[in-house]
């Protein structure tokens, strides 16, 4: 069965950097990409960023690009998501998501991890 | 940027069709998925591109795209469809956008 298992929360003060995980398992690691969704308290959701596990490739929403580093070690099945710089308002659940290609435009995300909340406060 | 509308809230009866409209500029051009997002948990892919189901996803929920609305129906509606319901598209100018999101209440 396809999961994705997140680490656990994390509390971080204003300007720190916070790294989550994200371990893959029942399937092929390198054939899709991840991509990273955000939820702020009692919002919508947020697509931050994407990266291909077979080849490391980025792309990131552009509010993120100059804060968000996303990684892969595909010797553990995982995916990496860092962000620097917190502020208050970055305090969200994080959510990592297998990518799949559709038969139309874009991608879609079929198996998502339970998410992982990060505390930005003094 | 492209921007997607949804209503804020539906509500039907047991046994009823709920529909939820996800509206953008051409939307019938994209291919629209849909997500299942229940209280404390992490969301569902219960549509993809605009009407295919994954396969553990029940008939009752569908999908229809067209000109400026996509639509996600779920018949014969049950208690444990209460959920918030979020449509996503890709665009070429702002990559992934997700609607603002719709609540279903079951009366």
């Amino acid at each position: 069965q396809v999961h994705l298992v997140q680490s656990g929360g994390e509390v971080r003060k204003p300007g720190a950097s916070v790294k989550v995980s994200c371990q893959a398992s029942g399937y092929s690691f390198s054939k899709y990409g991840i991509s990273w969704v955000r939820q702020a308290p009692g919002q919508g959701l947020e697509w931050v960023g994407w990266i291909s596990a077979y080849s490391g490739y980025t792309s990131y929403a552009q509010k993120f690009k100059d804060r968000v580093s996303l990684t892969t070690d595909t010797s553990t099945d995982t995916a990496f998501l860092e962000m620097r710089s917190l502020r208050s308002n970055d305090t969200a659940i994080f959510y990592c998501a297998r990518t799949i290609s559709v038969a139309g435009t874009g991608t879609a995300f079929d198996i998502w991890g339970q998410g992982t909340t990060v505390t930005v406060s003094s | 940027s492209y921007v997607l509308t949804q209503p804020p809230s539906v509500s039907v009866a047991p046994g009823q069709t709920a529909r939820i409209a996800c509206g953008g500029n051409n939307i019938g051009s994209k291919s629209v998925h849909w997500y299942q997002q229940k209280p404390g948990q992490a969301p569902v892919l219960v549509v993809y591109d605009d009407s295919d189901r994954p396969s553990e996803i029940p008939e009752r929920f569908s999908g229809s795209n067209s000109g400026n609305t996509a639509t996600l129906t779920i018949s014969r509606v049950e208690a444990g469809d209460e959920a918030d319901y979020y449509c996503h598209v890709w665009d070429s100018g702002s990559d992934h956008v997700f609607g603002p999101g719709t609540e279903v209440t079951v009366l």
